[in-house]
């Protein structure tokens, strides 16, 4: 049972423009949300994140988005750049006793920022 | 400060063989989760430790294992290796401050044959 989904495998966007990427979840316990972006040979690297009490968090130009009624968030990027192009993971977060918070991570969606 | 780090980096074992992985978190962090990526899974959440005790535990065989040093550096084995444990083990370190930010390694490409 996947909690947490990015329906989408694969984006291209031209440079410039803004990328939209998307994620569903279905667990109501998570309470924290990130998103991490993977180049090829390398770890997962913080990107951005947004607590469950906001709707909405920027970082230069990246802005993630919370829906909490329907479960959903997304990322923006504005403008992509080629530099950009990588493999973006949305990933949950909830307590799971112990002090300890476990990450549930999407599948995966790899964005091409075509020049 | 220094990153996380993992050695070694890449690992071909045949099946039936052990296998054992380690890795460094940042300075300074305690937890430390390990975490299995497959083309077809995403990543898998294994377990985690925090002050050498193992906190919470993913939905993996026993075959599977850890444990954590005094120093926060934990090592992860895997034992009777099978065809389908071949991916990316990744381990991810966080600070007390920061519970939900993980920041990971580089990863450990194991390949089964």
């Amino acid at each position: 049972d996947q909690q947490v989904k990015q329906n989408s495998p694969s984006l291209s966007v031209q440079e410039g423009r803004i990328s939209i990427l998307n994620c569903d979840y279905t667990n109501s316990m998570f309470d924290y949300f990130l998103w991490y972006k993977k180049y090829p040979a390398e770890g997962p690297t913080f990107l951005i994140s947004i607590s469950s009490i906001k709707d909405k968090n920027e970082d230069g130009r990246f802005t993630v988005f919370l829906n909490k009624s329907a479960k959903h968030l997304s990322l923006h990027i504005v403008p992509s750049q080629p530099g950009d192009s990588a493999v973006y993971f949305c990933a949950a977060s909830t307590y799971s006793g112990a002090g300890s918070y476990q990450l549930t991570f999407g599948k995966g969606t790899k964005l091409s920022v075509i020049p | 400060k220094a990153g996380v780090t993992q050695t070694p980096r890449y690992l071909i074992k045949t099946r039936g063989q052990q296998v054992t992985l380690s890795c460094s978190p940042i300075s300074g962090h305690r937890s430390v989760s390990w975490y299995q990526q497959t083309p077809g899974q995403g990543l898998q959440f294994l377990f985690e430790y925090f002050s050498e005790t193992q906190r919470n535990k993913g939905n993996f065989p026993g075959r599977f294992s850890g444990r954590q040093f005094s120093n926060s550096r934990s090592e992860m084995n895997v034992s009777t290796l099978e065809l389908g444990d071949s991916a990316l083990y990744l381990c991810a370190s966080s600070s007390v401050e920061g519970l939900y930010e993980q920041y990971f390694g580089p990863g450990t490409r194991l390949t089964v044959t």
